[in-house]
């Protein structure tokens, strides 16, 4: 079975530019997540995603981050404009989601590694 | 919102000894608790979950125990091998409703001293 894969693998741009982030999730899971990973931290929840919906995204910085997962596979998030602080690995994840909601494991993808400078 | 934190952030031991993480989160409502290991330039790659049904769960050489009145878990790795060495974080959330992305710990960074 593939893994979840994620284009570019690296990304390097000046502050204020615009970026966008490729996810496919593995193939028939139902909810997609993006984290963003600082540096020496743990991934941090950007948006959850079940099918085409977006379930949560109370932790997106709304003003210059926006996602999309049109038809319910995959997924863009992009950064428009990009600031200094935004330099991180994107990661995206995703999770079938059997009835009942018992299934919740997540499958990480490689990341994006953004520098902004 | 629920708060992970993970100790100790560097742990370094020799091979065959064991080495023990643990985590604790504030959100009584959370009910799963995964365990994932990153390597470097990888995304994390799921080790174990418990769910809080359950006291303590094993697969081969790691196990992990939920302590629920306390609100904190642990990760038991014994018999460590130089593969072993990695970043290892812990995370929680609230499954089975709508909204359950991860809260993750800050990591730790397992060295197996050969």
């Amino acid at each position: 079975e593939a893994g979840v894969a994620q284009s570019p693998r690296y990304k390097i741009i000046e502050k204020r530019q615009s970026v966008a982030f490729w996810c496919n999730p593995i193939s028939g899971h139902a909810t997609l997540y993006w984290y963003q990973q600082i540096l020496g931290q743990g991934p941090k929840l950007l948006i959850q995603f079940q099918n085409n919906g977006v379930v949560d995204d109370s932790q997106l910085p709304k003003d210059r981050f926006s996602a999309e997962r049109l038809k319910g596979v995959d997924s863009t998030l992009k950064i428009q404009p990009a600031k200094l602080e935004d330099s991180a690995v994107y990661l995206c994840a995703s999770s079938p989601r059997l009835s009942g909601g018992g299934r919740v494991t997540q499958y990480f993808g490689p990341g994006t590694r953004l520098t902004v400078l | 919102g629920e708060n992970v934190e993970q100790h100790p952030s560097t742990l370094s031991v020799q091979e065959g000894d064991s080495a023990v993480i643990k985590c604790t989160y504030s959100d009584s409502a959370s009910n799963y608790f995964p365990w994932y290991k990153q390597e470097l330039g990888k995304g994390p790659q799921l080790i174990i979950d418990i769910r809080s049904n359950v006291g303590e769960k094993k697969d081969q050489r790691i196990a992990v125990t939920l302590n629920k009145t306390a609100k904190h878990f642990s990760l038991h790795i014994t018999e460590t091998q130089p593969e072993d060495s990695a970043v290892y974080f812990c995370a929680a959330s609230n499954a089975g409703g709508g909204a359950d992305g991860l809260t993750f710990g800050k990591g730790t960074h397992l060295i197996i001293q050969p």
